[in-house]
């Protein structure tokens, strides 16, 4: 089974709200990964790690941030949440050219 | 940026029926993986082609990695109700970031 955690799993939050989703892996991957999806849908990319003190941005706009102060850890933030960030959020971290082993995700509902 | 097409996007099959679901890039990639999600669930990994032309097995699901590196194909045998999901190729891409195509949503008919 795969050493990959995010909390929390459920999170209903109101507009406007700063958030913080967690996401730690005890597998010393150097790579890491934050997506986004809605039920049946596609996997978005919207931050990525190379290893500690790197972050890029993926494919999708978001008005999140990430920090990869750790190798064990990439916590998701977002500053001020909107009713549009309502979705799933899935961590994942693989090493070089091997598989990505995923977090059980996170349900994010902004009201 | 890299394109991969996935197609169908959804695919209903009667119990015993065969299933194929396809992925096409425009341009050669280093390596494809798939990956089932099951309702409700997350993503795990079934497989990594690397080699030009590859095929592997798994028990009923056969994947193939095209001689050009730039399509791939998950086919499933005689299927079964626990083979409901959504399927996903993915590949790094030019920014050595993870990407995952549009995904095959599967149904199964009992």
């Amino acid at each position: 089974e795969a050493d990959i955690y995010q909390t929390p799993r459920y999170l209903v939050i109101g507009t406007g709200k700063k958030i913080t989703l967690e996401c730690s892996q005890t597998m010393g991957h150097d790579k890491m990964y934050w997506y986004q999806q809605d039920p049946g849908m596609e996997l978005h990319l919207i931050h990525y790690s190379y290893g500690v003190n790197s972050t890029e941005k993926g494919d999708l706009s978001s008005e999140s941030t990430v920090s990869r102060i750790r190798t064990e850890h990439f916590p998701l933030t977002l500053e001020s949440a909107r009713p549009s960030h309502t979705s799933q959020y899935l961590c994942a971290s693989s090493s070089l050219n091997t598989e990505a082993f995923f977090g059980q995700g996170t349900r994010l509902t902004v009201v | 940026g890299q394109q991969v097409m996935q197609i169908p996007q959804y695919q209903h099959v009667q119990e015993g029926e065969d299933f194929t679901t396809y992925c096409n890039s425009s341009t050669t990639l280093s390596n494809i993986q798939w990956y089932k999600q099951r309702p409700g669930g997350h993503p795990v990994f079934l497989i990594q082609l690397v080699k030009s032309g590859e095929v592997k097995k798994q028990k009923r699901l056969t994947f193939q990695f095209g001689e050009a590196k730039k399509n791939s194909s998950l086919h499933i045998t005689a299927t079964q109700t626990t083979d409901v999901g959504t399927y996903f190729c993915s590949f790094s891409g030019s920014a050595r970031q993870l990407t995952f195509g549009s995904g095959t949503q599967l149904t199964v008919l009992p």
